[in-house]
């Protein structure tokens, strides 16, 4: 069994901010990881993953991940945000082996103010 | 190359109707995936295909809703009988190993 806690619907950031969006899972056997972004009226972006190896994931559009298996974490970073990066995003997680059905948190809506 | 696409990307239909949509993975993806997106909700699974393996129903909410995938291509999504609640957003997936890539969705509006 699997799931997934995205903490707060929505986060708000000003222009140039660190943005920090939490994600928390839990997986009874070895996780695979992943960031998703949806624009408005789009499907779901690949920001990045996680599967094996380093722990510090960099993604897309200055995007980075940490794996933090004794605090069951995977938060999403960016060190400065741009008003580009307002969107929706999906952590979502997914077993290592046999099926690759992920579960989805509920996402988190980044704001960005100018 | 080309990406996952869907069609419709808008339908309206009125309640009772039945409709189909469709999905056209990536080429050479063993795996597709049928999600519901409802309005501020996450993404709700429904359905997974993985090569010529019987499909992972388990998340289609009723009898109502069927798919199908064609030669391990094509895919179709049918809901019968449409209901006011079958309002959403249709996102079609496709994966080979892992990260999936995702259609532009079907907006279903049913009246």
């Amino acid at each position: 069994a699997q799931s997934v806690t995205q903490l707060g619907s929505h986060v708000s950031v000003s222009e140039g901010a660190l943005v920090l969006l939490r994600c928390n899972y839990s997986s009874s056997v070895p996780p695979y990881l992943f960031w998703y972004v949806q624009y408005p009226n789009q499907g779901l972006q690949l920001l990045l993953k996680y599967t094996t190896g380093a722990t510090l994931v960099k993604g897309i559009n200055g995007f980075e991940a940490e794996f933090k298996k004794s605090e069951t974490s995977f938060h999403l970073t960016k060190p400065s945000a741009h008003m580009s990066d307002a969107a929706e995003y999906f952590c979502a997680v997914s077993a290592s082996g046999g099926s690759y059905i992920p579960t989805f948190g509920r996402g988190t809506s980044l704001i960005v103010h100018p | 190359g080309a990406g996952v696409s869907q069609s419709p990307s808008n339908k309206v239909t009125e309640k009772g109707k039945d409709v189909e949509l469709r999905c056209d993975p990536i080429s050479g993806h063993t795996a597709l995936y049928w999600y519901r997106q409802s309005l501020g909700q996450g993404l709700e699974f429904l359905i997974y295909f993985q090569g010529n393996s019987a499909p992972d129903k388990s998340g289609l909410p009723s009898d109502r809703f069927s798919a199908e995938r064609t030669g391990g291509s094509v895919s179709t999504l049918t809901i019968q009988r449409t209901q006011q609640e079958d309002s959403a957003v249709y996102l079609c997936a496709s994966s080979l190993v892992g990260e999936q890539y995702f259609g532009p969705g079907t907006r279903l509006t049913v009246t």
